[in-house]
């Protein structure tokens, strides 16, 4: 099993239709989580982070987190063309002690958003 | 704004020179990251380093190494370069405190460097 598991898609949704992406983890001691966006041959890009149970909403993004379910995900709404890219999810390594955290990441979801 | 950058966006090198990837953050940030990213892996941590001169392994170490002598730089070195290390490589730094312009544990990436050995 894939310590940070996504859904590799393409994910396919027309411009202004809601986008959800999601992002299953198996570290229950992960504490941090993060969406990045990253468009092809570019670097990622922090989209959100959430800590906490429940919603996060920032803009047309929500992230989402269910500790007990080890459950992430990332609702983007009015979907437009330039929200095509990959997104990764990305949680702590629970156990960090003191040292730097480190992350592991999914392999992404590509999204697609047509016209 | 967060800014880290990365010494070159594309590099071609032979089987067996040694490689450089250096990488400078401005943000005062603890702790640098080097990771690779390849096709299907997605991103693979290989070094980190939590202070000046501090290092530790992350996930696939071999046949690199690290340096660290000033906080705002990092370097990736390949001591002799061959063709599985061709990847994307991409740096990233993170703070340890809250507060502040950036928030503990998030990682804020370079813009990577395509790196092709033949």
């Amino acid at each position: 099993q894939k310590e940070v598991e996504q859904n590799s898609g393409p994910l396919s949704v027309p411009e202004g239709a809601i986008a959800s992406l999601n992002c299953t983890y198996s570290d229950r001691g992960s504490q941090s989580f993060f969406w990045y966006r990253q468009y092809s041959g570019k670097s990622p890009e922090l989209i959100m982070s959430i800590y906490s149970n429940g919603d996060k909403e920032d803009g047309r993004f929500t992230a989402q987190l269910n500790k007990a379910s080890q459950y992430v995900s990332l609702l983007i709404r009015d979907s437009q063309p330039s929200d095509s890219a990959t997104y990764l999810c990305a949680v702590t390594r629970g156990g960090n002690t003191g040292t730097a955290s480190k992350l592991t990441f999914g392999t992404g979801t590509r999204l697609q958003v047509t016209l | 704004d967060v800014k880290v950058t990365q010494s070159s966006r594309y590099l071609v090198k032979r089987t067996g020179e040694k490689v450089f990837l250096e990488c400078v953050q401005d943000m005062d940030h603890e702790n640098m990251f080097w990771y690779r990213q390849d096709p299907g892996l997605g991103l693979r941590l290989i070094y980190f380093s939590y202070d000046v001169k501090m290092k530790e392994k992350g996930d696939i170490p071999e046949g690199y190494s690290v340096s660290r002598e000033k906080k705002e730089r990092f370097s990736l070195i390949l001591e002799s370069a061959s063709t599985n290390q061709t990847s994307m490589y991409l740096c990233a730094s993170s703070s340890t405190a809250w507060g502040g312009r950036t928030n503990a544990d998030t990682q804020y990436f370079g813009p990577g460097t395509r790196l092709t050995v033949l």
